[in-house]
Order: C-alpha cells, then sequence, then structure tokens
C-alpha cells in the first residue's frame, strides 16, 4: 500500500516568488495536516484538513494557504517567499479515529 | 499552552550500550504521547505511542517509553542501542480543539559510537 506521497521532493525558488506543494494521503484517510520544519528543530503546525473544511491553522502569516481536493490530497501554497521559509513541508494523514499521523518524505524548499 | 521539552539537543552512545531519552511535557489532562524517528532529509517514522492504559508500551525497533505522570515524563529507552539507531528523536503530544495536530519537542540528535 502507498504510504504518504509529496511532491516535489526538492525545489529551489527566489525571494518573492510563489510556491505550490502538493501531497497525496494514505487510500482511505480524509485528514490531511501540514507541517513546517525548519533546519535543527521540531516540525510546525501549519493546518489540518477534514473533509475539504479547514479544521485548524498554526501561527503562520497569511502567505500560508492551503486546500483540500475532493479526492482527499491537498496543495500548500506560499506567497511572497522569504528566506524564512526554507524548510522541510511535511504532510500527514490520518484516518477515521485512528490516533496516527502518518508522515511523508517531505518537500524541501530552499529560497535564495 | 501545550508544550514538549527535550533537554538534551544530542546524546552520543556506544553501539550496544543502553539509552534513554527525556521529554518532559506540559498538559493539563490525560495526553496522547508520540515518539517518532527521522532519518537526514526524511519524513518521521512513529517509534511508539501512549494514549492510556499500561504507563510502559512497547514499540517497534525495540524500543520502549514509560509515561509518569507525577513527573510529566515520557522517556525513551532502548537496551542496547545498534549503529542503524543514530538519527533524529522528536517526542510529542496530541493538542485536540477544533483540530488534531501534534505539538513537538526540537528533537534529540542520537550519535551511535562503533
Amino acid at each position: 500500500d502507498a504510504g504518504v506521497t509529496q511532491s516535489p521532493t526538492h525545489l529551489i525558488k527566489t525571494r518573492g516568488q510563489h510556491v505550490t506543494l502538493r501531497c497525496s494521503p494514505i487510500s482511505g484517510h480524509k485528514s490531511v495536516s501540514w507541517y513546517q520544519q525548519v533546519l535543527g528543530q521540531g516540525p510546525q503546525f501549519i493546518f489540518q484538513y477534514y473533509e475539504k473544511e479547514e479544521r485548524g491553522r498554526g501561527n503562520f502569516p497569511d502567505r500560508f494557504s492551503a486546500r483540500q481536493f475532493p479526492n482527499y490530497s491537498s496543495e500548500l501554497n506560499v506567497n511572497a517567499l522569504l528566506l524564512g521559509d526554507s524548510a522541510l513541508y511535511l504532510c500527514a494523514s490520518r484516518g477515521g479515529t485512528n490516533e496516527k499521523l502518518f508522515f511523508g518524505s517531505g518537500t524541501q524548499l530552499s529560497v535564495l | 499552552a501545550q508544550s514538549v521539552t527535550q533537554p538534551d539537543i544530542h546524546i552520543t552512545v556506544s553501539e550496544g550500550a543502553s539509552l534513554e531519552l527525556r521529554c518532559n511535557y506540559s498538559y493539563g489532562a490525560t495526553p496522547y504521547l508520540f515518539w517518532y524517528v527521522q532519518s537526514p532529509g526524511q519524513g518521521l517514522q512513529l517509534l511508539l505511542k501512549y494514549f492510556s492504559g499500561d504507563t510502559l508500551v512497547q514499540g517497534i525497533k525495540g524500543f520502549e517509553a514509560e509515561f509518569k505522570r507525577s513527573q510529566s515524563s515520557f522517556n525513551l529507552r532502548k537496551p542496547s542501542v545498534h549503529w542503524s539507531d543514530a538519527a533524529e528523536y522528536f517526542c510529542a503530544v496530541v493538542e485536540m480543539d477544533s483540530s488534531y495536530k501534534l505539538i513537538f519537542g526540537s528533537g534529540t540528535r542520537l550519535l551511535v559510537r562503533p
């Protein structure tokens, strides 16, 4: 069975550009969450979506947005990129009442 | 607000030696606690979880953790470390309001001496 898949695996952008990161959850999982992991730190919660509705948002500026599609895949969008947005972006999915989050391998974003 | 503290940034142990990684949490109710492991440039793999019941939980790869409410701790242990255990280890607590999110500690990097 496929796990959580993220694309692309690596991305290089320049300041001010826009980026879209994609995530496909485990089949049957309806909840998708996004986390940002800056080098040397633990992941920080950005968004959670369930059944295409936003259920939670972390302490991130409005430049960060996300959405979930009818097939439960998700996109994370970041506008007006800053150097500080350079990080590993992790997607996680969760099924039903299962308390476990399953993480993808992440997208490494470098902003130059 | 909920928080997780991992007081050790780096730990170095010799292969075959025992290991204990410390984790302290701040949470008002009975916490849901996790330990994850991350290899360089990779995502997070769940080692074990505690929700309720037996305070000593067994995980994958020979790891175990003990929940101690009186000390607000959830320390990770392994009796004999293998070189392949070298990685970053994260403790996390679930925060449930309208969402389901993990609050992570800052991580402990484990180095294994041959």
